[in-house]
């Protein structure tokens, strides 16, 4: 069974980092690509980044308004896909999940920035 | 950026209706058009993926077409678990972007 579970969300102040984790398990993870897509508290979907596999050269995207603030990485021998968060802004409160090729989804983590 | 303008935002329907929701895209994108469903406190599920083809497990009352740079989903004979927001999303082409998304209510 794949299983995708986010960890590392909380209250966070603005303009402080913070970095969320993904731990995975039921496949293959260095074979697939990953993603984060978020949702502001009553708001669409937002797609934020997107990983590949080491095939792909770890190539790496990002959504325009986290580009430059974001990083995404991956850890093949833990399974565990990353998202590291700096100069966080209010715009970036929401559930933060973390997916797998868009078939398989995590259950989401909350960040709220907020001082 | 590819603009996907998703319509309408709401579809009050009555179950056994047969509804379709439509994400028109501003440039070519192919056939890398997904649907998902998301319900109240729920992750989205993958509902249709190469804009016409049923994800594993999803009933077959749901379809997605193509015409032109207008995708549709379409639920026909539609039942109460059906009830939920709808989203498309474009990945031909990065920044990936997703529709605004359609809420399905009962009427």
């Amino acid at each position: 069974e794949v299983k995708l579970e986010e960890s590392g969300g909380g209250l966070v102040q603005p303009g402080m980092s913070v970095k969320l984790s993904c731990a995975t398990s039921g496949f293959t993870f260095s074979d697939y690509w990953m993603e984060w897509v978020r949702q502001a508290p009553g708001k669409g979907l937002e797609w934020v980044a997107e990983i590949r596999n080491k095939a792909n050269n770890y190539a790496t995207y990002y959504g325009k308004s986290v580009k430059g603030r974001f990083t995404i990485s991956r850890d093949d021998s833990k399974s565990i896909v990353y998202l590291q968060v700096n100069s966080i802004r209010s715009e970036d409160t929401g559930i933060y999940y973390c997916t797998r090729r868009y078939n398989s989804w995590g259950q989401g983590v909350m960040v709220t920035v907020s001082s | 950026d590819i603009q996907m303008t998703q319509s309408p935002s709401s579809l009050p329907a009555s179950l056994g209706d047969r509804v379709t929701i439509t994400c028109r895209a501003s440039q070519d994108i192919g056939n890398y058009l997904r649907w998902f469903q998301q319900k109240p406190g729920k992750s989205p599920r993958l509902m249709i993926y190469g804009a016409t083809n049923l994800a594993a497990g999803v009933p077959s009352r749901f379809s997605g077409s193509r015409s032109g740079s207008d995708y549709s989903l379409t639920i026909n004979s539609l039942e109460s678990e059906d009830m939920a927001i709808y989203y498309c999303l474009q990945h031909n082409e990065y920044p990936l972007t997703f529709g605004s998304g359609t809420k399905l209510e009962i009427k």
